[in-house]
């Protein structure tokens, strides 16, 4: 699976969008951009994934770059229950099956 | 239960015995997964089962961890001699094998002392 990179720590007001980027210049194509977040003693959850269109659901929309070496994810409206560590992952194929590779994530906090 | 279940959530135990970690999947999921977690990292993986079947073990550090699922429900991750080095959070994720989506427990702490 391809490597990622993500900043090691962002700030976002409540209220606002928070947009975490994530570079994986090395993707493969059928490599598909997952997002999870971890809050605070908590397991991994699953945000959304998406292959080469932008994708968007009840919790966030992830925008990938037309040469697909980046992406962002976007919460439109970040409350104080998103601050989490949020890790991008790529990995083959469009299901779960199989493994995740998890970097060191970006956390996440949102500021009242 | 709705979600997936790891028991015991916290295990303190002393350099050199033998550990058991249990992960109830979600009902129905045919895919279960252990990661295991140091502080300040990302989850890393250990193994995983399609069924009663490891189809990836290539996570596991060393021969002393072990991890059975027999009847491709209720899985096993076995420690044996424990070394204070494999204290961390022990994950299980459990899916469906054509999910978009892995669903993790909450972990179970282990303290090796």
């Amino acid at each position: 699976d391809a490597k990622t990179t993500q900043p090691t720590s962002m700030d976002c007001a409540e209220g606002r969008a928070a947009n975490l980027p994530c570079n994986h210049s090395t993707i493969s194509g059928n490599e598909y951009v997952y997002w999870y977040r971890q809050i605070h003693s908590q397991g991994p959850q699953y945000i959304i994934h998406g292959l080469k269109n932008n994708e968007t659901n009840e919790m966030a929309s992830l925008i990938i770059t037309e040469d697909r070496k980046s992406s962002t994810l976007i919460l439109p409206h970040a409350t104080l229950r998103d601050t989490a560590v949020y890790y991008c992952i790529v990995k083959a194929g469009g299901t779960s099956y199989g493994k995740l590779t998890f970097g060191q994530g970006t956390i996440l906090t949102v500021h009242p | 239960g709705a979600g997936v279940s790891q028991t015991p959530s916290n295990k303190v135990t002393e350099k050199g015995k033998y550990v058991e970690l249990r992960c109830d999947p979600i009902s129905g999921h045919t895919a279960l997964y252990w990661y295991r977690q140091s502080l300040g990292q990302g989850p890393e993986f250990l193994i995983y089962f399609q069924g009663t079947g490891a189809a990836d073990d290539s996570g596991l550090p060393n021969d002393r961890f072990f991890a059975v699922r027999p009847e491709g429900s209720v899985s096993t991750l076995k420690i044996q001699r424990t070394e204070r080095g494999d204290s961390a959070v022990y994950l299980c994720a459990s899916s469906l094998r054509m999910a978009t989506e892995a669903f993790f427990g909450q972990g179970t702490r282990l303290t090796v002392v």
